[in-house]
């Protein structure tokens, strides 16, 4: 149980152009999903929570018109890199707490992003 | 703000021989959580273990087990009978503060598992 799927794995895409990932429960609901950035050889960094229904909370130093969270289910949480660059290529991966649960998260496989 | 520290960026273990990895954090509560996750090359993050910090006694896993003394804040894992598919970054996280569900990581320490 507790699966997270992320799609989609990888994506490469022009500057200026938009990109959705999307981050799903596929075995539970979570109430609270979590954005995090990733890069080389480093631990994880949050970005943002989401809890549905809500908007997101980001983190300091997070532009919240660059990185859009939609949280609209108890399954589904959508991270868009609006007009992307290539400093906005890395590592990007979710994960979501099981509604009821305690702090434990669950992951995604994380998503691959390179803006050329 | 809580901090976790993992003092060994890189760790190696001969196969089926034992390491421990360290992880010592910071907190004011009394209650909480510790993780233990493994990110593979695959780059999937996947939980190990967890500890509440109530409970006395250490969490064990099939070869996955801590050693967890809450008076020094040392969160330990042990790895019993390494093998190859154990080799991966493993990062020791708790959340920041009581009621949070987020989690504060670690830096990780890579583990190599030695044929």
């Amino acid at each position: 149980g507790a699966v997270v799927s992320q799609h989609p794995s990888w994506v490469i895409c022009k500057s200026g152009t938009s990109v959705k990932i999307e981050c799903r429960s596929l075995d539970f609901q979570a109430t609270t999903m979590f954005w995090y950035r990733q890069f080389p050889k480093q631990s994880l960094m949050l970005m943002a929570t989401s809890n549905e229904g809500s908007k997101a909370t980001y983190e300091q130093g997070v532009e919240k018109d660059k990185f859009l969270i939609n949280h609209a289910s108890l399954t589904l949480s959508t991270l868009t890199v609006t007009s992307a660059h290539p400093e906005d290529s890395s590592f990007y991966i979710c994960s979501a707490r099981s509604l009821g649960g305690d702090e434990t998260q669950y992951f995604g496989p994380g998503t691959r992003l390179l803006v050329l | 703000a809580q901090t976790v520290t993992q003092s060994q960026p890189e760790m190696s273990v001969q196969e089926a021989e034992t390491v421990t990895l360290s992880c010592t954090y910071d907190t004011s509560e009394s209650d909480y959580y510790l993780f233990w996750y493994k990110q593979p090359p695959s780059r999937q993050m996947i939980l190990v273990i967890r500890q509440e910090a109530y409970k006395q006694q250490n969490a064990t896993e099939n070869r996955f087990s801590v050693n967890f003394q809450k008076a020094a804040k040392s969160f330990s894992l042990k790895i019993s009978d390494s093998q190859l598919g154990d080799a991966a970054m493993y990062f020791c996280a708790t959340p920041p503060r009581a009621g949070s569900y987020q989690l504060t990581f670690g830096k990780g320490t890579k583990l190599s598992v030695i044929p």
